[in-house]
């Protein structure tokens, strides 16, 4: 099975540009990954759908500030021009043999 | 626009049986295009996936809870269900029903509910 891994906690400015990333184990650098947001107190929501090439297809409503990228086995969520309610839990997820799992999750901090 | 509501006792003592239902609106359980789901998270952890079921009946669980959990599905309710025996305290948790969309990612969620195992 992959196992993601993130790292446990981010911070950036108001306004600024924040980078997150999941790396998947090896012999899984192919896969695909989804990435979550959870805000607190409410349900993780779908943000996007992360192939190894980059490409990336994002939810409905998600907003232009957020895009994905890749990089051999790194998956990366960038938040742009960040805001107080990008401030969450940011979870990536990956399937394989019918098995779901999760990375440990970043808190992101917005200053 | 799907929603899941998640439905279901708030607490349960040690050794029972845990049972929640996910009520689906504005898309059908039905569809042969989706699977789903239910996801649990500790409080303050991380989260977990329990399993998921297809309109058929069809269903996978996680291995580490695979001899506790059984999932359902009424179709004429539009609605699935969770069971998960023998509970303990470690299976306090916020419990979420989702859907499995295209590229079989979770693209639609509940809201979620806490259910705490105490006696």
């Amino acid at each position: 099975q992959p196992v993601l891994t993130q790292s446990s906690s981010a911070s950036a400015s108001l306004g600024s540009s924040v980078k997150l990333t999941c790396t998947l184990s090896s012999g899984h650098s192919s896969y695909i990954i989804a990435w979550h947001q959870q805000q607190p107190g409410k349900a993780p929501r779908y943000l996007m759908k992360l192939e190894g090439s980059g490409s990336y297809n994002k939810g409905s409503g998600v907003p232009d500030r957020f895009s994905g990228s890749s990089s051999g086995a790194d998956r990366y969520l960038t938040i742009s021009n960040l805001q107080s309610e990008d401030e969450a839990d940011y979870y990536c997820e990956t399937w394989d043999s019918n098995t779901w799992v999760f990375g440990g999750g970043t808190k992101l901090t917005v200053l | 626009q799907v929603q899941l509501q998640e439905s279901g006792p708030g607490l349960v003592k040690p050794s029972e049986t845990l049972s929640l239902t996910c009520t689906v609106s504005g898309g059908s359980v039905s569809s042969g295009s989706y699977y789903w789901s239910w996801i649990r998270q500790p409080p303050g952890k991380g989260l977990e996936w329990i399993g998921y079921i297809y309109y058929s009946g069809s269903t996978n669980y996680n291995p580490s809870l695979k001899s506790r959990v059984t999932i359902s599905v009424d179709t004429s309710k539009n609605q699935f269900s969770l069971k998960l025996s023998s509970v303990t305290a470690a299976d306090t948790a916020v419990y979420y029903c989702a859907r499995l969309g295209g590229y079989y990612f979770l693209d639609y969620w509940g809201q979620g509910t806490l259910v705490t195992v105490s006696s």
